[in-house]
């Protein structure tokens, strides 16, 4: 079984200052890792995707993450917070014997100006 | 591109009720995934297709669920008889492939409320 954990509820930043929020995994095979972010009353937006290759990958938004194989760890990074970051940001893994995202429980990131 | 829509966007009803979310997932898209947000649980797979093929159905709760997707371009996700504890936010969302590499296009949601 597969399975994400995001340890922090909540994360709280300044603006223009870095962010992290963490992710690790668990699957069976090799994994495939993504991250969405939630905006109130809203759907979930594709951010990035790690599939092979590189271990940063860049996505939208100035948004990097970093895929570390030994840590089983995905984090999601940005060299600097905008207030208009602050969302809810979703890891999810899945891997060759599984077509769906399981997702992580979810961390809120709040910047403040 | 329109996106995944969904509707309704919200819908209140009483309890023992039947509820029928719909969806309409991108063209061309042949993976279809219904998934349900709550506060205690997060967000959990209920039941996906694929070239409108139920896959995997193990995350329906129970039997008062049901899905179909009788063509590419529509999907039902049907509550019968509903109870208060199905009350959460349901999205669908679409797949180019169905593949675990390929992200998922997530519709707005329905917002369910059973009182």
């Amino acid at each position: 079984a597969q399975s994400v954990a995001q340890p922090e509820d909540q994360v709280n930043v300044a603006e223009g200052n870095p962010l992290t929020v963490k992710c690790t995994y668990s699957v069976s095979g090799n994994p495939y890792l993504f991250w969405y972010v939630q905006y109130p009353n809203r759907g979930l937006q594709f951010l990035l995707k790690y599939i092979t290759g590189d271990n940063l990958v860049k996505g939208s938004y100035g948004f990097e993450a970093e895929f570390n194989k030994s840590q089983t760890s995905f984090h999601l990074k940005k060299p600097s917070a905008l207030v208009s970051d602050s969302a809810l940001y979703f890891c999810a893994v899945s891997d060759t014997g599984r077509r769906a995202l399981t997702f992580g429980s979810g961390t809120r990131l709040q910047v403040q100006p | 591109d329109a996106g995944v829509i969904q509707s309704p966007r919200h819908e209140v009803t009483e309890m023992g009720q039947e509820v029928t979310l719909r969806c309409k997932p991108i063209s061309g898209h042949n993976s279809l995934f219904w998934y349900r947000q709550t506060m205690m649980r997060g967000l959990e797979l209920l039941i996906y297709f694929n070239n409108n093929v139920p896959i995997d159905d193990s995350g329906m709760p129970e039997d008062r669920f049901s899905a179909k997707m009788p063509n590419a371009s529509f999907s039902t996700l049907k509550i019968q008889p509903s109870e208060p504890r199905d009350s959460a936010v349901y999205f669908c969302a679409s797949s180019p492939f169905s593949r675990g590499d390929t992200e998922a296009f997530f519709g707005q949601g329905t917002r369910l409320t059973v009182v």
